[in-house]
Protein backbone atom coordinates (compact mmCIF):
# COMPACT_ATOMS: atom_id res chain seq x y z
CA UNK A 1 0.00 0.00 0.00
CA UNK A 2 1.84 3.22 -1.27
CA UNK A 3 0.83 5.59 2.15
CA UNK A 4 2.95 8.36 0.96
CA UNK A 5 2.29 9.83 -2.48
CA UNK A 6 3.86 11.82 -5.09
CA UNK A 7 1.26 12.48 -7.67
CA UNK A 8 3.52 14.33 -10.05
CA UNK A 9 6.45 12.03 -11.48
CA UNK A 10 8.16 15.37 -12.91
CA UNK A 11 7.99 18.93 -12.99
CA UNK A 12 10.02 21.64 -15.23
CA UNK A 13 10.52 25.26 -14.20
CA UNK A 14 12.96 28.44 -15.75
CA UNK A 15 15.76 29.26 -13.43
CA UNK A 16 14.96 31.97 -10.70
CA UNK A 17 11.17 31.07 -10.35
CA UNK A 18 9.46 28.72 -7.96
CA UNK A 19 9.16 24.73 -7.84
CA UNK A 20 6.80 23.37 -6.09
CA UNK A 21 6.42 19.73 -5.09
CA UNK A 22 3.61 18.03 -3.77
CA UNK A 23 2.82 14.95 -1.75
CA UNK A 24 -0.14 13.39 -0.33
CA UNK A 25 -0.08 10.50 2.41
CA UNK A 26 -2.98 8.25 4.03
CA UNK A 27 -1.28 7.14 7.51
CA UNK A 28 -2.77 9.96 10.01
CA UNK A 29 -0.51 7.80 12.18
CA UNK A 30 2.63 9.71 10.05
CA UNK A 31 4.34 12.31 12.70
CA UNK A 32 6.98 13.82 11.06
CA UNK A 33 8.21 14.59 7.41
CA UNK A 34 10.80 15.39 5.61
CA UNK A 35 12.22 16.04 2.02
CA UNK A 36 15.39 14.77 -0.14
CA UNK A 37 16.72 15.30 -2.67
CA UNK A 38 19.01 12.54 -4.88
CA UNK A 39 21.15 12.25 -7.87
CA UNK A 40 21.59 9.62 -9.83
CA UNK A 41 24.27 6.90 -8.27
CA UNK A 42 24.34 8.73 -5.29
CA UNK A 43 22.05 8.36 -2.04
CA UNK A 44 19.10 10.48 -1.41
CA UNK A 45 20.18 13.88 0.80
CA UNK A 46 18.31 15.06 3.38
CA UNK A 47 17.00 19.02 2.72
CA UNK A 48 14.52 20.07 5.20
CA UNK A 49 11.96 17.78 7.53
CA UNK A 50 8.61 19.31 9.54
CA UNK A 51 6.99 18.19 12.59
CA UNK A 52 3.55 17.24 12.44
CA UNK A 53 3.14 20.03 15.54
CA UNK A 54 4.07 22.58 12.81
CA UNK A 55 2.02 23.34 9.44
CA UNK A 56 5.61 25.50 8.12
CA UNK A 57 9.76 25.34 8.39
CA UNK A 58 11.79 26.87 6.51
CA UNK A 59 15.24 26.59 5.64
CA UNK A 60 17.13 29.58 3.01
CA UNK A 61 15.50 28.73 0.12
CA UNK A 62 12.95 25.55 0.49
CA UNK A 63 10.35 25.55 2.79
CA UNK A 64 7.86 22.60 3.76
CA UNK A 65 4.16 23.17 4.51
CA UNK A 66 2.05 20.97 6.25
CA UNK A 67 -1.48 20.61 6.15
CA UNK A 68 -2.47 18.20 8.25
CA UNK A 69 -6.38 18.29 7.93
CA UNK A 70 -5.83 17.90 4.16
CA UNK A 71 -3.13 15.22 4.25
CA UNK A 72 -0.89 16.79 2.27
CA UNK A 73 2.31 18.53 2.09
CA UNK A 74 4.67 20.77 0.13
CA UNK A 75 7.97 21.57 -0.76
CA UNK A 76 8.89 25.10 -2.04
CA UNK A 77 12.23 25.71 -3.50
CA UNK A 78 12.59 29.90 -4.53
CA UNK A 79 14.64 31.07 -6.24
CA UNK A 80 15.00 27.45 -8.54
CA UNK A 81 18.24 26.93 -9.65
CA UNK A 82 20.17 24.52 -12.58
CA UNK A 83 21.92 22.89 -8.99
CA UNK A 84 18.45 21.88 -7.91
CA UNK A 85 17.93 19.79 -10.84
CA UNK A 86 17.65 16.31 -9.30
CA UNK A 87 15.01 13.47 -8.02
CA UNK A 88 12.85 15.00 -5.10
CA UNK A 89 11.49 12.55 -2.42
CA UNK A 90 8.91 13.41 -0.11
CA UNK A 91 8.87 10.68 2.91
CA UNK A 92 7.48 10.40 6.28
CA UNK A 93 8.05 8.42 9.18
CA UNK A 94 5.58 7.27 12.75
CA UNK A 95 7.62 6.41 15.52
CA UNK A 96 8.75 2.88 14.11
CA UNK A 97 12.59 2.45 14.19
CA UNK A 98 14.59 3.68 11.11
CA UNK A 99 11.52 3.38 8.94
CA UNK A 100 10.49 5.71 6.36
CA UNK A 101 7.78 5.33 4.10
CA UNK A 102 9.03 7.32 0.54
CA UNK A 103 7.00 8.57 -2.22
CA UNK A 104 7.75 7.59 -6.03
CA UNK A 105 9.68 11.37 -6.39
CA UNK A 106 9.44 13.92 -8.45
CA UNK A 107 12.09 14.87 -11.38
CA UNK A 108 12.44 18.10 -11.17
CA UNK A 109 14.49 19.77 -14.36
CA UNK A 110 15.66 23.70 -14.21
CA UNK A 111 16.00 25.70 -17.17
CA UNK A 112 18.15 28.23 -17.69
CA UNK B 1 32.49 14.32 9.90
CA UNK B 2 32.58 12.02 7.54
CA UNK B 3 29.48 10.64 5.95
CA UNK B 4 27.72 7.45 6.22
CA UNK B 5 30.23 4.69 3.85
CA UNK B 6 29.20 2.06 2.00
CA UNK B 7 31.00 -1.02 0.36
CA UNK B 8 31.43 -2.16 -2.62
CA UNK B 9 29.65 0.29 -4.79
CA UNK B 10 29.48 -1.98 -7.32
CA UNK B 11 29.29 -5.63 -7.89
CA UNK B 12 27.59 -8.36 -10.18
CA UNK B 13 26.54 -11.96 -9.04
CA UNK B 14 25.14 -14.62 -10.43
CA UNK B 15 21.40 -16.29 -9.24
CA UNK B 16 21.94 -18.54 -6.61
CA UNK B 17 25.11 -16.73 -4.87
CA UNK B 18 24.80 -14.88 -1.70
CA UNK B 19 26.54 -11.17 -1.31
CA UNK B 20 27.16 -9.34 2.14
CA UNK B 21 27.10 -5.46 1.65
CA UNK B 22 28.55 -3.22 4.15
CA UNK B 23 27.88 0.24 5.69
CA UNK B 24 29.93 2.28 8.54
CA UNK B 25 27.65 4.77 10.06
CA UNK B 26 28.53 8.52 11.26
CA UNK B 27 30.75 8.70 14.16
CA UNK B 28 27.98 8.65 16.79
CA UNK B 29 25.45 7.39 14.99
CA UNK B 30 23.79 3.85 16.80
CA UNK B 31 20.84 3.47 14.41
CA UNK B 32 21.47 2.23 10.85
CA UNK B 33 19.04 1.37 8.51
CA UNK B 34 19.08 -0.11 5.63
CA UNK B 35 16.90 0.46 2.39
CA UNK B 36 16.19 -0.80 -1.01
CA UNK B 37 15.42 0.97 -4.39
CA UNK B 38 13.91 -0.40 -7.45
CA UNK B 39 12.52 1.54 -10.32
CA UNK B 40 9.43 -0.56 -9.97
CA UNK B 41 9.12 -0.67 -6.03
CA UNK B 42 10.82 2.66 -4.99
CA UNK B 43 12.54 3.12 -2.20
CA UNK B 44 12.00 0.23 0.36
CA UNK B 45 12.73 0.00 4.59
CA UNK B 46 14.61 -3.57 4.96
CA UNK B 47 15.58 -3.01 8.54
CA UNK B 48 16.74 -1.45 11.06
CA UNK B 49 19.45 -2.00 13.93
CA UNK B 50 20.51 -0.03 17.12
CA UNK B 51 23.00 -1.19 19.57
CA UNK B 52 23.67 -4.56 17.57
CA UNK B 53 19.69 -5.32 18.31
CA UNK B 54 17.01 -5.40 15.37
CA UNK B 55 14.34 -2.96 16.21
CA UNK B 56 12.21 -3.17 13.61
CA UNK B 57 12.07 -5.16 10.05
CA UNK B 58 10.55 -4.80 6.52
CA UNK B 59 8.08 -6.89 4.67
CA UNK B 60 10.79 -9.01 2.93
CA UNK B 61 11.56 -12.62 3.02
CA UNK B 62 14.04 -14.29 5.02
CA UNK B 63 16.45 -14.43 2.40
CA UNK B 64 17.71 -10.72 3.45
CA UNK B 65 19.61 -10.76 7.17
CA UNK B 66 21.22 -8.53 8.68
CA UNK B 67 23.32 -7.54 11.54
CA UNK B 68 25.05 -4.87 13.54
CA UNK B 69 28.59 -4.96 15.14
CA UNK B 70 29.63 -2.91 18.77
CA UNK B 71 31.11 -0.24 16.37
CA UNK B 72 27.82 0.57 14.84
CA UNK B 73 29.12 -0.96 11.65
CA UNK B 74 26.48 -2.96 10.16
CA UNK B 75 26.00 -5.98 7.70
CA UNK B 76 23.39 -6.97 5.18
CA UNK B 77 23.38 -10.26 3.75
CA UNK B 78 21.03 -11.39 0.78
CA UNK B 79 21.43 -15.46 0.73
CA UNK B 80 20.39 -17.22 -2.78
CA UNK B 81 20.20 -14.57 -5.08
CA UNK B 82 16.88 -14.12 -7.63
CA UNK B 83 17.37 -11.75 -10.69
CA UNK B 84 14.53 -9.43 -8.46
CA UNK B 85 16.87 -8.73 -6.09
CA UNK B 86 19.25 -6.10 -8.37
CA UNK B 87 18.84 -3.13 -6.72
CA UNK B 88 20.43 -0.43 -5.04
CA UNK B 89 20.72 -1.04 -1.55
CA UNK B 90 21.08 1.92 0.76
CA UNK B 91 22.23 2.07 4.32
CA UNK B 92 20.99 5.51 6.49
CA UNK B 93 22.82 6.07 10.09
CA UNK B 94 21.26 8.53 12.54
CA UNK B 95 21.54 9.11 16.36
CA UNK B 96 18.49 7.14 17.88
CA UNK B 97 16.76 5.71 14.50
CA UNK B 98 14.00 8.51 14.64
CA UNK B 99 14.23 11.86 12.86
CA UNK B 100 16.16 12.61 9.84
CA UNK B 101 18.47 9.83 8.04
CA UNK B 102 21.54 9.98 7.01
CA UNK B 103 22.24 8.04 3.40
CA UNK B 104 25.01 6.43 2.34
CA UNK B 105 25.61 6.67 -1.49
CA UNK B 106 24.65 2.85 -2.15
CA UNK B 107 25.83 -0.33 -2.83
CA UNK B 108 24.71 -1.18 -6.66
CA UNK B 109 24.22 -4.93 -6.90
CA UNK B 110 23.19 -6.72 -10.45
CA UNK B 111 22.23 -10.09 -10.41
CA UNK B 112 22.51 -12.06 -13.73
Amino acid sequence: DQQVKQNSPSLSVQEGRISILNCDYTNSMFDYFLWYKKYPAEGPTFLISISSIKDKNEDGRFTVFLNKSAKHLSLHIVPSQPGDSAVYFCAAMTDSWGKLQFGAGTQVVVTP
Amino acid sequence: KAGVTQTPRYLIKTRGQQVTLSCSPISGHRSVSWYQQTPGQGLQFLFEYFSETQRNKGNFPGRFSGRQFSNSRSEMNVSTLELGDSALYLCASSPQGTGELFFGEGSRLTVL
